[in-house]
């Protein structure tokens, strides 16, 4: 049972827009930044979206995240084949003085 | 170029003891912390503790606690993860990933390439 919530699956076909959730509570999202990662099969994860809604160089403008109160979300739009990955969502959490990832969803481009 | 480069896969029996390794480079690995990351077959990400490689500093998750240990070598940049009777349960991809704090803000921003351990008798 991960400590943020996100739904197990997403999809959409090339050129749509997707969104993926992320629920928190008030000692992680509610208090700080969430960071999203972007994890293709057999690869390590990547930093997709920092501090809620920035970008790393590299990173498409197809990307972008944004957060209220406890809950945040990424946007994915002009879908592509190659955006099939598993994305996660990371906050600090204040109470745990660590960090707690949601159980990641898998987005499928049909 | 911030790398973080991770020792390679291992296959080890029930009851072994066993130290993985990340090496940092391409900044002063003194500056951040590093953390470090389970992946079970199929499931998704678990944080498993954190080490301030400037005094070796750490803090480890409730679910890890006692189960693992964590350490850094300043003067050779590098992390270890450490069992001292693994577990078939240990069967995962291990991932170290820089944590950068900037004022309020915290990620993980770099990520090694994960080490394999398969736990079987």
């Amino acid at each position: 049972q991960s400590v943020l919530t996100q739904p197990p699956s997403a999809s959409g076909t090339p050129g749509q827009r997707v969104t993926i959730s992320c629920s928190g509570s008030s000692s992680n999202i509610g208090s700080n930044t969430v960071n999203w990662y972007q994890q293709p099969p057999g690869t390590a994860p990547k930093l997709l979206i920092w501090t809620s809604d920035q970008r790393p160089s590299g990173v498409p403008d197809r990307f972008s995240g944004s957060k209220s109160g406890t809950s945040a979300s990424l946007a994915i739009s002009g879908l592509q084949s190659e955006d099939e990955a598993d994305y996660y969502c990371a906050a600090w959490d204040d109470s745990l003085y660590g960090w707690v990832f949601g159980g990641g969803t898998k987005l499928t481009v049909l | 170029e911030v790398q973080l480069v991770q020792s390679g896969a291992e296959v080890k029996k029930p009851g072994e003891s066993l130290k993985i390794s990340c090496k940092a480079s391409g900044y002063s690995f003194t500056n951040n912390w590093i953390g470090w990351v389970r992946q079970m077959p199929g499931k998704g990400l678990e944080w498993m503790g954190i080490i301030n490689p400037s005094d070796s500093n750490t803090k480890y998750s409730p679910s890890f606690q006692g189960q693992v240990t964590i350490s850094a070598d300043k003067s050779i940049s590098t992390a270890y993860l450490q069992w001292s009777g693994l577990k078939a349960s240990d069967t995962a991809m291990y991932y170290c990933a820089r944590h950068l704090r900037d004022g309020e803000y915290r990620r993980l921003d770099y990520w090694g390439q994960g080490t394999l351990v398969t736990v079987s008798s």
